[in-house]
């Protein structure tokens, strides 16, 4: 059963601390997504990339948000430093896109719920 | 921008009977794609049923059907036979099918009661 993983499922940390979550998508996906949810936003895209490659990270934060693929199998977010205000969900996706239609299927992870003190 | 809204913030229907979920959406492009997802409180976020809007036909996954009205820009879904299980957040979400998409877009959700 091919599933989207995600670690930590939870963190906690205080306000300046550096955090990183990481994904690792379904096993030839090759596209991987970044969304953040809080109750006052909603889902938000923030990053995503395709073949590894960034292709749209305009929805985060740059100045302490970095997203990165280091491989195929793993995708990661890291926020240095954090805020009280990054508190949220934070769950990746992936997907099998080509590069003529879009509009594939995202499959989710389950998420990592983020606390910042 | 696209925009999908979900004018429902809550729904509750006795199990057994049947609920529609609505959800609108505002879009300038012709092809695209729509997608309702659950989340239950384990807070997964599990697909449950797509639509292609150059499709005509309604897409259906067993109790669980929707009414696409293109013209409206309206997609909602309806749950038959609703079950305990279905309790849960439930996000309208849309897709640009365009070689520029930029991931998905979703609505603020509808909470989904189900009254045993």
């Amino acid at each position: 059963d091919a599933r989207v993983t995600q670690t930590p499922r939870d963190k906690v940390t205080e306000m300046g601390q550096e955090v990183t979550m990481r994904c690792q998508p379904i096993l030839g996906h090759n596209t991987v997504f970044w969304y953040r949810q809080t109750m006052m936003q909603g889902l938000e895209l923030l990053a995503y990339f395709r073949n590894r490659a960034p292709l749209d990270d305009s929805g985060m934060p740059k100045d302490r948000f970095s997203a990165e693929m280091p491989d195929a199998t793993l995708a990661t977010l890291k926020i240095q430093p954090s805020e009280p205000r990054d508190s949220a969900v934070y769950f990746c996706a992936s997907g099998l896109g080509t590069s003529g239609r879009m509009g594939e299927t995202q499959y989710f992870g389950p998420g990592t719920r983020l606390l910042v003190l | 921008a696209q925009t999908v809204t979900q004018s429902q913030p809550e729904m509750s229907v006795q199990e057994a009977e049947t609920v529609t979920l609505s959800c609108t959406y505002d879009t300038s492009e012709s092809d695209y794609y729509l997608f309702w997802y659950k989340q239950p409180p384990s807070r997964q976020m599990i697909l449950v049923i797509r639509q292609e809007a150059y499709k005509q036909q309604n897409a259906t996954e067993n109790r669980f059907s929707v009414n696409f009205q293109k013209a409206a820009k309206s997609f909602s879904l309806k749950i038959s036979d609703s079950q305990l299980g279905d309790a849960a957040m439930y996000f309208c979400a849309y897709d640009d099918s365009g070689g520029g998409a930029d991931g998905l877009t979703f609505g603020k959700g509808t909470h989904l009661i189900i009254q045993p």
